[in-house]
């Protein structure tokens, strides 16, 4: 079956600008979480949804922001884009709560986004 | 102070060597343990996932080790392959009554060479 899609792959935005990213979690999973990865920070969780309601949140500004639909997808937004902000975001996908033991969190490939 | 700590940051080992990844946490309560593999520009990739009553967990040639009395993991990867290049990233999850959050280690990055 189809994995985690990500969509766009590659982006590039300008300071101040703000940015939509999408998700499509694998079919029948619930929960949709979001990461930021960056060389020096390494990989940090953003927040997780499931059932269209955020369960968890990182400490991230209030900058950055998301939600879910019905269907599951996911999107996630970033307003009044940093330098800082440049990084791979990933989107994940898991049955159920991802942090509970036997739920395979399944990673999309991410989103390379560079903010000039 | 980061709750999961790997080590060594990066090693180069040769094609058909052994090699062994640490992992050292300090969650608690802890539910569970996670390794994955990230190719360089990829998503990370699901090698095993470990509670406390468990204290190895194999796939092909990984192997998974915890011991949560110490508080340490390793990941003993047998007969490397120029495919095992990639980060080995640690993921730690702690037992909680609310909805659980994931602990990234840094990672290790492995290099494999021929």
């Amino acid at each position: 079956k189809a994995g985690v899609t990500q969509t766009p792959r590659y982006l590039i935005k300008t300071r101040g600008q703000q940015v939509t990213l999408s998700c499509s979690p694998i079919s029948g999973h619930r929960s949709v979480s979001w990461y930021q990865q960056t060389p020096g920070q390494g990989l940090q969780f953003l927040f997780e949804y499931f059932s269209e309601t955020q369960r968890n949140k990182g400490n991230f500004p209030g900058r950055f922001s998301g939600r879910q639909f019905s269907n599951s997808r996911s999107e996630m937004n970033v307003s009044t884009l940093e330098l800082g902000d440049s990084a791979l975001y990933l989107c994940a996908s898991s049955l159920g709560q991802g942090a509970t033991y036997g739920n395979t969190i399944y990673f999309g490939e991410g989103s390379w986004l560079t903010v000039v | 102070k980061n709750q999961v700590e790997q080590s060594p940051q990066s090693l180069i080992i040769l094609e058909g060597k052994n090699c062994t990844l640490q992992c050292n946490y300090t969650v608690s309560p802890f539910s569970n343990l996670r390794w994955y593999k990230q190719d360089t520009g990829r998503g990370p990739v699901s090698l095993t996932i470990m509670t406390f009553s468990e204290n190895t967990k194999s796939n092909g040639r990984y192997t998974a080790t915890l011991d949560a009395d110490t508080k340490q993991s390793s990941l003993h990867i047998t007969a490397s392959q120029l495919s095992d290049s990639a980060s080995y990233i640690c993921v730690v999850s702690g037992r909680t009554d609310s909805w659980g959050k994931l602990q990234f280690g840094a990672g290790t990055q492995v290099v494999v060479t021929p």
